[in-house]
């Protein structure tokens, strides 16, 4: 399973940006790159994935750095319903849609 | 549409007791996920099914858990006999299906086991 690598956490003040990082030097040329969250008692949900481009969506930004070894997550003002667990996960195009995630990034939203 | 949905969303057993969760998951979508999530980690895998079929139950303690998605529909994910560190957050999942497929995941509620 394809490895990714996250700070255990972050904070940000509330309205301000947000990059969340994630490094993924073992990607191979063929895995996605996508971004779940899951907010506190929920199940994971979906933000945004990308290969090769950044990708933008009305939850947030995904910038793919041009070797593909890392990757940030933009929210581009947040809000105390972004306090959340993020995960990046690398998921292989070809041999199925199965998901590895790891410990993601506990962000905090301070009001 | 509706979501995922699963049942119970709560369930207290003592070890070595048997116990059943349910999942239905959004209409249409072919391919059914299940994972355990213990506190302060991220979900893990169990078993995933393409339609009626498993496609990877590598990481499924299959001496102790079993499931089933029998009609390529509904799914229950069963765990005899449970034991202490069983104690966790079972997710269901779903997504449309298909081995190029990267359409989105989505998660039911889950249901939180506590084995005493």
């Amino acid at each position: 399973d394809a490895k990714t690598t996250q700070p255990n956490s972050m904070e940000s003040n509330e309205e301000e940006p947000v990059h969340l990082p994630c490094n993924h030097s073992t990607i191979s040329g063929t895995d996605y790159i996508h971004w779940y969250r899951q907010l506190p008692s929920q199940g994971p949900e979906y933000v945004i994935h990308g290969l090769t481009s950044n990708v933008n969506n009305r939850m947030a930004s995904l910038a793919i750095a041009e070797d593909r070894k890392s990757s940030t997550l933009i929210l581009h003002r947040a809000t105390l319903r972004d306090a959340a667990v993020y995960y990046c996960i690398l998921r292989p195009r070809f041999t199925g849609n199965q998901f590895y995630f790891g410990t993601g990034t506990s962000l905090t939203v301070i009001p | 549409e509706a979501g995922v949905a699963q049942s119970p969303r709560y369930k207290i057993i003592e070890k070595r007791q048997s116990v059943a969760f349910w999942c239905n998951p959004i209409s249409g979508h072919a391919t059914l996920y299940w994972y355990q999530q213990i506190l302060g980690q991220g979900p893990k895998l169990l078993i995933q099914f393409q339609n009626n079929g498993v496609v990877d139950d590598s990481q499924l303690p299959k001496d102790r858990f079993s499931a089933e998605r029998l009609k390529g529909v509904d799914s229950t994910l069963k765990i005899q006999p449970a034991k202490l560190e069983d104690s966790a957050v079972y997710l269901c999942a779903s997504s449309r299906g298909g081995l190029a497929d990267y359409n989105e995941q989505f998660f039911g509620p889950g249901t939180r086991l506590t084995v005493l």
